[in-house]
């Protein structure tokens, strides 16, 4: 599976748009992006994923750039709530279990 | 709620004991894993299953073994615990085939003196 490049922390207002990022530049054709997010000392939480095109659901958006060699999580309006580490994972669907890495700490502040 | 629980959720033990952690699910789903956490380290893969006794290795298999005899139960034992594996463990499942999408349970937490 191909790896993730995250930026180890962000800072975002509350109320305002966070924007995750997320490079995956080996990335290959059948091979899908996964987020999920683990706020502090719960189970990680599954978010989203997508193929190539963006997808939307009632936590997030992922918008996957054409070339597919990177993505980024759109959180519309922070909460303090958002306040967790967020997990960019690329996989296939026929691979094994989900490799995490090190992933982003969201700061979400008043 | 993805019906998964795990116990114990805290425990504390000496060097060399046999521990076993139990992962129980509810909704028969054929995949479930076990990840271990770790300050500086992140989540990293102990072992999943794919049925009833179909099991694999994940990255940190070493000192660890799983059994799965019943479709919702998933035993993660240490053989004899070492200081080494004073983590937080958690346990996941997949519905259905799309193994992308885990579920996890609340993670137990595990001492060895």
């Amino acid at each position: 599976d191909a790896k993730t490049t995250q930026p180890t922390s962000m800072d975002c207002a509350e109320g305002r748009a966070a924007n995750l990022p997320c490079n995956h530049s080996t990335i290959s054709g059948n091979e899908y992006v996964y987020w999920y997010r683990q706020i502090h000392s719960q189970g990680p939480q599954y978010i989203i994923h997508g193929l190539k095109n963006n997808e939307t659901n009632e936590m997030a958006s992922l918008i996957i750039t054409e070339d597919r060699k990177s993505s980024t999580l759109i959180l519309p309006h922070a909460t303090l709530r958002d306040t967790a580490v967020y997990y960019c994972i690329v996989r296939n669907q026929a691979g094994t279990a989900l490799i995490f890495g090190k992933g982003t700490t969201l700061s979400v502040s008043s | 709620d993805a019906g998964i629980t795990q116990s114990p959720r805290h425990k504390v033990t000496e060097t060399g004991t046999p521990v076993t952690l139990r992962c129980h699910q509810t909704e028969n789903h054929r995949y479930m894993y076990w990840y271990r956490q770790d300050p500086g380290h992140g989540l990293r893969l102990i072992h999943y299953s794919y049925g009833v006794k179909d099991t694999d290795k994940g990255e940190v298999s070493d000192g660890y073994s799983v059994s799965r005899s019943k479709t919702e139960d998933f035993l993660l034992t240490l053989e004899s615990a070492t200081s080494s594996q004073t983590s937080v463990y958690f346990c996941a499942i997949s519905r259905g085939e799309k193994t992308g999408e885990l579920f996890f349970g609340e993670g137990s937490r595990l001492t060895v003196l």
